[in-house]
């Protein structure tokens, strides 16, 4: 079974400060793709960084990086430099390649960046 | 482009009645999926179709149905609506390449009283 694990339900951080979210995931499947969601207020879902497995350097869009350890199945989501704009619930995501187009999801953490 | 279209965006219902949410993507797309996400539970997947003519069936898919006529629409039909139906659903689409981005919808807000 394939499962996405997100264990701080909410955080908080200051302007401009950074802050790490985790993810762990648990899988057979030797090739996958993770995802980083976020889901402003606005309830719309926007992707925000996606890491493949087969490649060892950490995915990187802007002041979003991700922590990613295979071996510890393991998929942090950094955000450096926090915005107001970045106040919102983020969703880890993972699915595996060869086996359809299924998605599976954490239960979100809700991240508020504080002025 | 539109991209993901839901609609209505929000929803009330009496116990029992039923409905169609309608969901509609212009990129041609094969694949196409529901999700009901609920407070402290994510996104859980309902439905799912790789194609016109094809779905299957997610997660928690009782007391819901689906079709796939064409590549554009996916609507997902209510048949007896229960107040445990009270959720926020979702609609997504992508390629059927392994690794695609899923496009969602903006939502549709049912409560079922």
């Amino acid at each position: 079974a394939q499962t996405v694990t997100q264990s701080q339900p909410e955080m908080s951080v200051q302007e401009a400060e950074t802050v790490t979210l985790s993810c762990t995931y648990d899988t057979s499947e030797n090739n996958y793709y993770l995802f980083w969601y976020k889901q402003p207020p606005s309830r719309q879902m926007i992707l925000v960084i996606r890491q493949e497995a087969y490649k060892q350097q950490n995915a990187t869009e802007n002041r979003f990086s991700v922590n990613f350890q295979k071996a510890a199945k393991s998929f942090s989501l950094k955000i450096s430099d926090s915005q107001l704009g970045d106040t919102a619930m983020y969703f880890c995501a993972f699915i595996p390649f060869n086996t359809g187009n299924q998605f599976y999801f954490g239960t979100g953490t809700s991240l508020t960046v504080i002025p | 482009n539109a991209g993901v279209t839901q609609t209505p965006k929000f929803q009330v219902l009496k116990t029992g009645q039923s409905m169609t949410l309608q969901c509609a993507q212009d990129m041609n797309h094969e694949y196409m999926s529901w999700y009901r996400q609920d407070p402290g539970m994510g996104l859980r997947l309902i439905h799912y179709s790789v194609g016109a003519g094809i779905t299957d069936q997610g997660e928690v898919p009782n007391g819901y149905n689906v079709s796939r006529s064409t590549t554009e629409d996916f609507p997902l039909r209510l048949l007896s609506a229960a107040p445990s139906q009270t959720s926020v659903y979702f609609c997504a689409s992508s390629k059927l390449a392994g690794g695609s981005e899923q496009y969602f919808g903006p939502g549709t807000r049912l409560t079922v009283t």
